[in-house]
């Protein structure tokens, strides 16, 4: 079974602070994910990579910094969190084409006070 | 960007009794996706399916990628299948899924 592991599985900052959310998946998966996901807006792509030192763009990645490290490594920075940043993160790995599902990870909560 | 529509939002069953959910995509998929959660957890794939019929288990999605549209059938529900119910899909195997806003189901003995 595929394994991807984020860490912390909760975290309380203030406005203004910074916050690193980490990910690792033992999966050699080409492929990683950063979403989050609000009430009323299912989950949103923030970033992903396709391998170490990559970065793409997603869908709502104003606020945030991410930076893939190797090929098991993917690291969401939040340098300036804002209220509106509280939520859940979901980080998550696939390799590349046909056939090849999305393994997520159990998920960071956020609160930015 | 491609946009995916789930139906319908919310959908309250009696244990036994059977479900259909909807999907709908703006552009023609290449890969999607049918994924369950429980309130506050993760989610689990449940199945693969970017065209044709898939079952697993009491679980069936039929995609119509012509049609741009996928459906799951529940069959026989049981309570512990109360969650939502999420279809991603994208049309370009080089990017992340895009994710419905789920259907929730509720499942009552």
């Amino acid at each position: 079974e595929a394994a991807v592991t984020q860490s912390p599985r909760n975290k309380v900052t203030v406005t203004g602070g910074n916050v690193t959310l980490s990910c690792r998946q033992t999966n050699s998966h080409n492929y990683m994910y950063w979403y989050r996901q609000d009430t009323g807006h299912g989950l949103r792509l923030i970033h992903y990579s396709y391998g170490a030192g990559n970065l793409q763009i997603g869908d709502v990645p104003d606020g945030y910094k991410a930076t893939r490290t190797t090929q098991e490594d993917f690291f969401l920075l939040l340098e300036l969190a804002s209220p509106s940043q509280t939520s859940l993160y979901f980080c998550a790995s696939s390799d590349w084409g046909p056939q090849n599902t999305l393994y997520f990870g159990a998920g960071t909560r956020l609160s930015v006070l | 960007g491609q946009q995916v529509q789930q139906s319908p939002a919310s959908l309250v069953l009696q244990e036994g009794e059977n479900a259909e959910l909807q999907c709908n995509f703006s552009s023609t998929a290449t890969r999607l996706q049918w994924f369950y959660q429980r309130p506050g957890g993760s989610l689990v794939s449940l199945l693969y399916n970017p065209s044709g019929t898939k079952h697993t288990g009491r679980l069936t999605s039929t995609t119509v990628t012509k049609e741009r549209r996928s459906s799951l059938h529940i069959s026989s529900s049981q309570t512990t299948d109360s969650g939502t119910y999420f279809c991603a899909m994208d049309d370009n195997y080089a990017q992340g899924l895009t994710f419905g806003l789920g259907t929730r189901v509720s499942v009552f003995p």
